[in-house]
């Protein structure tokens, strides 16, 4: 069952828009993060977010950026896309620790044309 | 209902050794794939390992092997010649189509967490 929601499953926009994605979770977890999977299927991490600390993987251009409201959401903005964003997006929640079990979203797929 | 389970919630084992982690999956989509990923501390999900639901070659990618019994719905992983490094928690994960065929989705295991000990 479903406890970590991405909105929208799948998105197509030009070059130069901008684009968000929602991540809600429903676990009372304390951290979230997003990842990107690229066309190896590797995931990468872009940040990782608890209600003290922001961390940022470097390598992430700074178009994009992580929003919070509380604990339950973190949306991913990108401000002017590129066609190397596009990509699947996976949100995921845990409770703060080394080993604890993370919970993915379904995913969010961005087309960029 | 869980789509994917994996039964180990953590395994602990000793340098040199070999380990089994299990997979089991739902699905209804003729084509699929499955995956193992490695968590990093980092944060890091690493691509391990894939199988395609069509194929019966038995994939294999350095110390990475999969057992995939297709019609049980089950795929293990097998990670021989363990080293301290590949502590960490593995999850395993079924890419299948939507019901509409426009689009995909990735559900994750909850993980197995491994302890590997010199």
């Amino acid at each position: 069952e479903t406890a970590v929601f991405q909105t929208p499953n799948y998105h197509v926009t030009q070059v130069g828009n901008e684009v968000s994605f929602n991540c809600k979770q429903t676990l009372g977890h304390d951290t979230m993060y997003w990842y990107k999977q690229d066309s190896k299927k590797l995931l990468k991490i872009m940040f990782s977010y608890n209600n003290k600390q922001l961390i940022v993987n470097e390598t992430v251009p700074r178009r994009f950026s992580p929003q919070s409201s509380d604990k339950a959401h973190l949306n991913l903005r990108i401000k002017s896309v590129e066609p190397e964003d596009s990509a699947v997006y996976l949100c995921a929640s845990s409770f703060t620790g080394v080993g604890n079990t993370l919970y993915f979203g379904e995913g969010s797929r961005l087309i960029v044309v | 209902a869980e789509k994917v389970i994996q039964v180990w919630s953590t395994a602990s084992r000793q340098e040199g050794e070999e380990l089994t982690l299990d997979c089991s999956y739902e699905t209804s989509q003729v084509l699929y794939h499955l995956f193992w990923y490695k968590h990093l501390l980092s944060g890091e999900m690493v691509f391990l390992i894939r199988q395609t639901s069509s194929s019966t070659a038995k994939e294999r990618s350095g110390r990475y092997s999969v057992v995939f019994q297709k019609s049980l719905k089950s795929i293990s992983l097998i990670i021989s010649a363990l080293q301290p490094d590949d502590s960490g928690k593995y999850f395993c994960a079924l890419w299948e189509l939507n019901s509409g065929g426009s689009n995909y989705k990735l559900t994750f295991g909850k993980g197995t967490l491994l302890t590997v000990t010199p």
